[in-house]
């Protein structure tokens, strides 16, 4: 079955570069997500990326897969107090009507 | 656009009762699907409709049940709570999987 994994915490510096690394196990993904979620909140959904790509950028985030390793990573420049949250990545496989998600990482933005 | 809404926003129940909650889609979404949140397991789908059809089930006793109605909006039922039923319920919408699905609040459900 699918599997998708996340380590538990990112701590960084207000200014520096996030990087959340994500693994997945399902070779069939067709299409990969990050969605962030704040305390108390629902999540939102940051990007996408079709398994066919290898990048791709919006405004501060960079989405990056690695097909052959199944690794999915997103990175936020310039990080922000408000960019402290829990994010999931989540992955949608061949022919499926759901998302699977992480575990989630949590990112804390030091001032 | 309004988003997805969720009600209620929070719920406390009694061991043994049943609940329903209830999702009301973005506009135009005739996906409905519903997740549950707990800090122990994460996210797991638990079932996801289309157009008043139950497409997709998640690993959940019968006691979980939903239904969508002609309009859309979506309902999922707990019957005979129990303890770890406690969770954040959330509901998403999608016009196409693909697109990425549009989460609402949640419900907070708390069984005591």
């Amino acid at each position: 079955g699918e599997d998708v994994e996340q380590s538990l915490f990112l701590s960084v510096r207000e200014g520096d570069s996030s990087v959340i690394n994500c693994t997945y196990t399902d070779s069939s993904s067709t299409y990969l997500y990050w969605y962030k979620q704040e305390p108390g909140a629902g999540l939102q959904l940051l990007t996408y990326i079709f398994s066919n790509m290898d990048m791709k950028q919006d405004q501060r985030l960079t989405v990056l897969l690695n097909k052959k390793d199944k690794h999915l990573s997103l990175r936020i420049a310039d990080t922000q107090t408000g960019d402290s949250a829990i994010y999931f990545c989540a992955e949608l496989g061949t022919g499926a009507n759901n998302l699977f998600f992480g575990t989630g990482t949590r990112l804390t933005v030091i001032p | 656009k309004a988003g997805v809404t969720q009600t209620p926003r929070y719920l406390i129940k009694t061991r043994g009762q049943q609940v329903t909650l209830s999702c009301s889609p973005i506009s135009g979404h005739r996906s409905v699907s519903w997740y549950q949140q707990t800090p122990g397991q994460g996210l797991q789908f638990l079932f996801e409709y289309f157009s008043e059809t139950q497409r997709n089930k998640g690993n959940f006793p019968g006691r979980f049940s939903g239904r969508q109605f002609s309009n859309s909006r979506s309902e999922m039922n707990v019957s005979t709570l129990e303890l770890g039923d406690s969770a954040l319920y959330l509901c998403a919408s999608s016009l196409a999987i693909r697109s990425g699905a549009f989460f609402g609040q949640g419900t907070r459900l708390t069984v005591v």
